[in-house]
């Protein structure tokens, strides 16, 4: 079964430029999730989405991070204007049922996570 | 609020040997689960293990097995028979059952020396 699809891996930008990322959840998960992981830090979770719906948005900068997850499979965050701090790797996951053998449905799967620096 | 320390930014291993990982988690949830997860230089998590609050059995997944000590609030990853490909960071979390949020640690960077 395939895993958590995420693209680009890297990317650079300046700052005050914008940025999307692109995650594509293991099939049937309806949970998605999205974290920044600061270089020599744990994953901090940024959004939750259940199916299309968002769950848990408290740790989003929502004066500049933007997600969405409109048909409920795929998801998009963005970042915009980006600032130095925002460089990071931005890792998503998903949960569910659909992937045999797991532990637990709230077991998170992730994908490769993309690498952002912001110069 | 949820909690997790882990006090070894850093831990050495002979090849084949094994080694503990310490984990330690503060929360006022009464269900939870404990997770360790392999990051590698490629930045993937590896889901390695589960423990749920309420198994009274320690879980073991191959080398990986979790030494779960409820009232000690502790979750340690013991890794058997250590490989050179069991060099990486990793992070112990946890989360409330049915909520599916997680909170990390910090992480432990593992060095296998042949």
């Amino acid at each position: 079964e395939a895993g958590v699809a995420q693209s680009p891996r890297y990317k650079i930008i300046e700052k005050r430029q914008s940025v999307a990322f692109w995650c594509n959840p293991i099939s049937g998960h309806a949970t998605l999730y999205w974290y920044q992981q600061i270089l020599g830090q744990g994953p901090k979770l940024l959004i939750q989405f259940q199916n299309n719906g968002v769950v848990d948005d408290s740790q989003l900068p929502k004066d500049r991070f933007s997600a969405e997850r409109l048909k409920g499979v795929d998801s998009t965050l963005k970042i915009q204007p980006a600032k130095l701090e925002d460089s990071a790797v931005y890792l998503c996951a998903s949960s569910g049922p659909g992937l045999a053998g797991g532990p637990t449905k709230e077991t998170q799967y992730f994908g490769p996570g993309t690498r952002l620096l912001v110069l | 609020a949820q909690k997790i320390t882990q006090t070894q930014p850093g831990m050495f291993v002979q090849e084949k040997e094994a080694v503990t990982l310490d984990c330690t988690y503060d929360t006022s949830d009464q269900s939870y689960g404990l997770f360790w997860y392999k990051q590698p230089s490629s930045g993937e998590m590896i889901f390695l293990i589960y423990q749920g609050s309420y198994d009274e059995q320690n879980a073991t997944e191959g080398r990986y097995s979790l030494n779960f000590q409820k009232a000690r609030k502790s979750a340690n990853l013991v890794i058997s028979a250590s490989q050179l490909g069991d060099s990486a960071m990793y992070f112990c979390a946890m989360g409330p059952t049915g909520a599916n949020n997680l909170f990390f640690g910090t992480g432990t960077r593992l060095t296998v020396i042949p």
